[in-house]
């Protein structure tokens, strides 16, 4: 079985200050990770993926994600916040084993941006 | 217009009523999902298809069926809504890039049920 953990069910951080969001998964096989954001009243946006290759991953908005196997963990970070940043997150995880299809999702960390 | 659109976007029905909740996408992707999110408990997957002839449950699939009319259309239905179906409703799709669906979803904006 596959599981995604976002330990902290909110976060909140500085306009101008960096920001992390804690992602821990657990996986059989080679795992794929995501990060989603949601905006109120919106659907789910692609932030990032890993699937293989550099540890370090960059995505849009200026986020990116460190894959750090021996930690099972896939934290998203951003060296600085921005009010408009603030949203709800979601990491995600796929067993990249053959015929794996589903991904699982963490519960959600909601970031608020202070000005 | 959205790639992903979803109709209605909110419903407020009553317990033992049919609801059908519609997806269409422009995106040609072969693969549609419906997933249900709760406050605090993230998304979980109800049904989803990888073309017309392809049909799977999720983990959450008790009470509510699904359609795949078309490449292009998924519906959900809650033959018999119940209070305890009120959620958020997202449709998705994904494509297969070199063979291999790598997950990246495309969601919907979302249909608010409440069952009252």
């Amino acid at each position: 079985a596959q599981s995604v953990a976002q330990p902290e069910d909110q976060v909140n951080v500085a306009e101008g200050n960096p920001l992390t969001v804690k992602c821990t998964y657990s996986v059989s096989g080679n795992p794929y990770l995501f990060w989603y954001v949601q905006y109120p009243n919106r659907g789910l946006q692609f932030l990032l993926k890993y699937i293989t290759g550099d540890n370090l991953v960059k995505g849009s908005y200026g986020f990116e994600a460190e894959f750090n196997k021996s930690q099972t963990s896939f934290h998203l970070k951003k060296p600085s916040a921005l009010v408009s940043d603030s949203a709800l997150y979601f990491c995600a995880v796929r067993d990249g084993g053959a015929g794996s299809y589903q991904l699982t999702f963490g519960k959600g960390t909601k970031l608020s941006v202070i000005p | 217009d959205a790639d992903v659109t979803q109709t209605p976007r909110n419903r407020i029905t009553k317990t033992g009523k049919r609801i059908m909740l519609e997806c269409s996408q422009t995106k040609g992707h072969d693969r549609m999902y419906w997933y249900r999110q709760d406050p605090g408990l993230g998304l979980r997957l109800i049904y989803y298809s990888f073309d017309v002839k392809d049909i799977n449950k999720g983990e959450i699939s008790d009470g509510y069926s699904v359609s795949r009319q078309a490449q292009a259309k998924f519906s959900l239905s809650l033959e018999s809504a119940i209070p305890n179906q009120t959620a958020l409703y997202f449709c998705a799709t994904s494509e297969i890039a070199r063979g291999e669906n790598t997950g990246e979803l495309f969601f919907g904006e979302g249909s608010r049920l409440t069952v009252l």
